[in-house]
């Protein structure tokens, strides 16, 4: 059974820093992962996709890894804003039959990037 | 702005109540999902349409009943609810339930109805 674990559950860190959250999973027949930013409160807000033939994807100041073999996603955060400030979710999307098309998700890592 | 709006944002209902919440995408796109946020739990899906078919149900009790009038609409009507249900429930949508592998898909998440249940 696909287990996601993100850690840290927690992070504050100066505006400015660069930063890295970290997201693993127990079943490395995956086919996507994504990560997602959720403001409080609110829903969520897809922010990258990498499909499990690719490596990594970038979008402005964000940059996600992907090692299939070793479970492993890091999401980059780079200048870190006070805008950032948000709870960062990580799914993945299992390859094999039964529950493949489902997302399993993470519990997330909260976020504050003070001014 | 997403293109998936959820009302009411906020809701306060006894156990002995009946309500609905609402979703709906101006997206265009054929499949919606009702989640369940818990805190300290992970998003848990609860029912899955695709063209306006039911093709999820996540052993979800039934006081809680899907309806999916069009692929434009989604509720969730809420009836003898329990504590425990006190969650935040988030409507989403995406292009295809069918078609998962396409390398665009994502799911567009409305922002929640916190429901509170005494």
């Amino acid at each position: 059974k696909q287990e996601v674990t993100q850690i840290p559950a927690a992070l504050s860190v100066p505006e400015g820093e660069n930063l890295v959250l970290n997201c693993s999973f127990t079943d490395s027949a995956i086919y996507n992962l994504q990560w997602f930013r959720q403001d409080p409160g609110k829903g969520l807000t897809s922010l990258l996709l990498i499909q499990s033939s690719q490596r990594e994807q970038t979008s402005g100041r964000l940059n996600a890894s992907l090692d299939k073999s070793s479970g492993r996603s890091t999401l980059y955060i780079a200048a870190s804003q006070p805008g950032d400030s948000a709870t960062y979710l990580c799914a993945v999307r299992g390859s094999n039959a039964g529950n493949n098309r489902k997302l399993i998700w993470g519990l997330g890592t909260s976020l504050a990037v003070n001014p | 702005e997403t293109g998936v709006t959820q009302t009411p944002r906020h809701l306060v209902m006894g156990m002995t109540n009946k309500k609905s919440l609402k979703c709906e995408q101006h997206l265009g796109h054929n499949a919606m999902y009702w989640y369940k946020q818990s805190a300290k739990k992970p998003l848990e899906l609860m029912f899955v349409y695709n063209f306006k078919e039911q093709t999820e149900n996540n052993s979800v009790p039934s006081r809680f009943s899907p309806e999916c009038p069009n692929s434009s609409h989604l509720f969730l009507h809420l009836h003898t609810l329990q504590p425990e249900d006190s969650a935040l429930y988030l409507c989403a949508s995406s292009q295809d339930f069918a078609q998962p592998w396409a390398t665009n898909e994502k799911l567009f998440f409305g922002s929640g109805t916190q429901l509170s249940v005494l």
